[in-house]
Formats: C-alpha cells, structure tokens, sequence
C-alpha cells in the first residue's frame, strides 16, 4: 500500500472552509484515496473516497489531482465538532483476493477554533 | 441493527494475565479488523480476516491471537498481558465489494499493570 504524508496539524476558523492536504506520490492505478477521522478517541468515522475524479457527499469534498500524487479534503463550513484528527489513507479496493486493509499514518489534528 | 460492538469497554490486567477482547457485527461483513492505537499515535493493523476461517496478521501482530469461526464474530486473544500492551483497541468490519467503507467500533481501552 502507498504511503502518505500529511501536516501534523491545522487550525481553521469557525464556519470557515477547511483543506486538509495529503501527499501520495507513490500511489498505485488500482489504489483509492479514503479520508477518515476520529473524534476524541472514538472510532474512526469514514467521510468519503475517490480514485481520480473530485467527489462530493453530504461531509466533504475530495479533490484528486490529475496525476492522483496529492488530493484535499475539504470541509465546506468547518464547525467546533469537526475538531479532529484527520486520516488520509490509499488503499486497495477489497474484493477479488484483496483484503481492502487500512493502513494508518498520523494523520493531521484540525482545531477549528470560535 | 448495532453495527460493530466491542466488549468490554475498560479492562485492567495484571502482568501476565490473559483475556479476550470481544468483536461482534450484525451486518454481515466479510472482512474485520482489530488495530491498536497508542496515546497520540496512529492505529495499527493487528490481525485481519477475509472471511470465516481465514485470519492473517497484520503491522503489529506479536503478543496477540485471532481466531473467526463465525462471520459475526473476531476476538483478539493476549496470552500474556505486558505492560507494551496498554493501549486502545479497536474493531472494524467491511462488507463484501471492490470499494467499501469500514465500520469501527467505538473501542476497548486496556491497560496493563
């Protein structure tokens, strides 16, 4: 699996937009790029997933560059219970032998302050 | 419908004692996951199984056990508790599929006295 590597912390207004960036310079054509983020020590809450095109759903949107070596994800309007950290992790899609494991990196902690 | 629940919530153990940690899902998933996560740090792949009967270890497998004799359930097994185990433990699950979402639980916090 790529690796990636994200800043290890952010900060972001309050109802101001949030783009959190991720390196994968070594990703593969069969690789997806997923975000996740964990809340307080809770369980990691999947937020969205793409392979090459810019995708968007009801939390976030995720811009893949043409080259798919760096992505963004982007929180519209960032609120005080989007304070998390962040994961960026590329991965192999499950199914047809693969084991669709996901391999963690540190991730970015965004405080989104008042 | 519960999704991934993880049993017990808290746990101290003594040096050397043993336990099993709980992972159950209602969702008919075929791949599960435990990790484990260290203060400040990332989660780490412990085990891993595709399927009933299939379990394979993962970044950090040492000092643990996994067995998956049903597709609901996946315990994680310490035989001998050391202190490098304290730790925060977390379950996940897949469904079947070329791109899925993972579901956590919402973790076993253990610590090893």
């Amino acid at each position: 699996d790529a690796k990636t590597t994200q800043p290890p912390s952010m900060d972001c207004a309050e109802g101001r937009a949030a783009n959190l960036p991720c390196n994968h310079s070594t990703i593969s054509g069969n690789e997806y790029v997923y975000w996740y983020r964990q809340i307080h020590s809770q369980g990691p809450q999947y937020i969205i997933h793409g392979l090459k095109n810019n995708e968007t759903n009801e939390m976030a949107s995720l811009i893949i560059t043409e080259d798919r070596k760096s992505s963004t994800l982007i929180l519209p309007h960032a609120t005080l219970r989007d304070t998390a950290v962040y994961y960026c992790i590329v991965r192999v899609a499950g199914g047809s032998g693969n084991t669709g494991k996901l391999i963690f990196g540190q991730g970015t902690t965004l405080q989104v302050k008042p | 419908n519960a999704g991934v629940t993880q049993t017990p919530k808290f746990r101290i153990l003594k040096i050397g004692q043993s336990m099993t940690l709980q992972c159950a899902q209602d969702m008919n998933h075929n791949y599960m996951y435990w990790y484990r996560q260290d203060p400040g740090m990332g989660l780490k792949l412990i085990y891993y199984s595709v399927g009933a009967g299939i379990t394979d270890k993962g970044e950090v497998p040492n000092g643990y056990n996994v067995s998956r004799s049903t597709t609901e359930d996946f315990p994680l097994r310490l035989e001998l508790a050391a202190p490098s185990q304290t730790s925060v433990y977390f379950c996940a699950s897949s469904p079947p599929g070329s791109v899925t979402e993972a579901f956590f639980g919402q973790g076993t916090r253990l610590t090893v006295v």
